[in-house]
């Protein structure tokens, strides 16, 4: 049964920093794996979708690695503004029934 | 197109009343997903349509829940008999078939009371 896990839960950092965000998987046959971000009440936003047989998507100022043979990827995102703040979810589609398995989320705070 | 739309945004409800969700997916977009989250989790599959075919269904899914897309367009969500348990935010996501990236409305939020 696949589990998505996400660390760290919540995160703190003053605006302008770079920072990482980790997701892990424990089933590594997936067809895709997508970053999402959820601003508090709302529903969600994709961020960026990897392709299993890629290693990585940028948008922007985020960009977002996949390794599939250890299970886990990261968002990356590059100088942090309190916009930035929010739910950021990472979610896996698997080979077998394309569902979304989900992670519980990292709530990101970015100081001014 | 502007999206997944899901109405209403927000419905109250007492106990042991029966509610109604819409979503209407991205037009052209033949896949459409329910999922349902509640405070600080992530969302839980529900039910998943590829056209009109209902060809998955989550054991979260109790006979309280059916689910509808007649057509192959928007899609329905029922609750029967509502109990406190099912206030969650209910959310909608269409994609195209294929290794495609899914794109959710703003979803339901449903409070039984």
């Amino acid at each position: 049964k696949q589990e998505v896990t996400q660390i760290p839960a919540a995160l703190s950092v003053p605006e302008g920093e770079n920072l990482v965000l980790n997701c892990s998987f424990t089933d590594s046959a997936i067809y895709n794996l997508q970053w999402f971000r959820q601003d508090p009440g709302k529903g969600l936003t994709s961020l960026l979708l990897i392709q299993s047989s890629q290693r990585e998507q940028t948008s922007g100022r985020l960009n977002a690695s996949l390794d599939k043979s250890s299970g886990r990827s990261t968002l990356y995102i590059a100088a942090s503004q309190p916009g930035d703040s929010a739910t950021y979810l990472c979610a896996v589609e698997n080979d077998s029934n394309y569902q979304l398995i989900w992670g519980a989320g990292t709530k990101l705070i970015i100081k001014p | 197109d502007t999206g997944v739309s899901q109405n209403p945004r927000h419905k109250i409800t007492k106990r042991g009343q029966n509610v109604t969700f819409r979503c209407d997916p991205i037009s052209e977009h033949n896949r459409l997903y329910w999922y349902r989250q509640t405070l600080g989790q992530g969302p839980e599959f529900l039910t998943y349509f590829q056209n009109e075919a209902q060809l998955e269904k989550s054991r979260l899914l109790s006979d309280r829940f059916s689910a509808e897309r007649p057509k192959g367009s928007f899609s329905t969500l029922e609750i029967q008999r509502t109990e406190q348990g099912d206030s969650a935010m209910y959310l909608c996501a269409s994609s195209l078939i294929g290794n495609t990236e899914a794109f959710f409305g703003q979803g339901t939020r449903l409070t039984v009371v």
